[in-house]
């Protein structure tokens, strides 16, 4: 069964302070993994997709980068309005099994002044 | 112009009532998906639609039963509502079987 395991659950930063958000997965198949942020009340906002080990994504100050275990979220200087949870999914199989995405249970993100 | 739009946003009904939940996406995608959020902010697919279609079926009650009327359509019926059905559902659609999926704002579903 695939599983995602995200870490940390929850981390605090001050405005500017860079950190590193993780996903590690174990798939049969990786097909590709997504990265959404969600804030409260909301619904998952989709920020990028990755489908190959080496690749990397940024916008602004997000780069998402990926592994054959795990991918990470890195955030530059961050701001308040990065505050979130951000969530990774994984899709594997093929495409006849349709497009099931597993997803981890995501990093609540503080970011303060 | 809302992407992805579910209807109603709050649903407070009792146990052992019948209730729907309306999903409508205006981006001309042609895969539909309904996921569970629990209290723990863990999202689990429960069905996607393919074209009106059926193509992903997890283990779910058979109280829940999804119906596409188009490609633009995707509503969940759920009978006999339980406390465990209390939770958040969202409605997601994408272009292609691994395009990303968006997401509509949910329905908060709180059984009494």
């Amino acid at each position: 069964e695939d599983q995602v395991t995200q870490s940390p659950e929850a981390l605090r930063l001050q405005e500017g302070e860079s950190s590193s958000l993780n996903c590690s997965y174990t798939v049969s198949g990786l097909r590709g993994l997504f990265w959404y942020r969600q804030d409260p009340g909301k619904g998952p906002e989709f920020l990028f997709t990755l489908y190959s080990a080496g690749e990397e994504k940024e916008k602004e100050r997000l780069k998402a980068t990926l592994t054959k275990k795990e991918s990470f979220l890195h955030i530059t200087a961050p701001k308040p309005e990065d505050s979130a949870t951000y969530l990774c999914a994984v899709q594997a199989g093929s495409a006849g099994g349709g497009n099931k995405l597993t997803f981890g249970t995501g990093t609540q993100l503080k970011v303060e002044l | 112009d809302t992407a992805v739009s579910q209807t109603p946003k709050y649903l407070v009904t009792q146990m052992g009532n019948d209730k729907s939940i309306k999903c409508e996406q205006n981006l001309g995608h042609d895969t539909m998906y309904w996921y569970k959020q629990d209290s723990k902010k863990f999202l689990k697919i429960m069905f996607s639609y393919n074209n009106k279609e059926l193509i992903i079926n997890e283990t779910v009650p058979n109280r829940f039963s999804p119906k596409s009327p188009d490609k633009a359509h995707l509503n969940l019926h759920i009978n006999s509502l339980e406390l465990g059905d209390s939770a958040v559902y969202f409605c997601a659609s994408s272009q292609g079987w691994n395009q990303p999926q968006h997401f509509g704002d949910g329905t908060r579903l709180s059984i009494l």
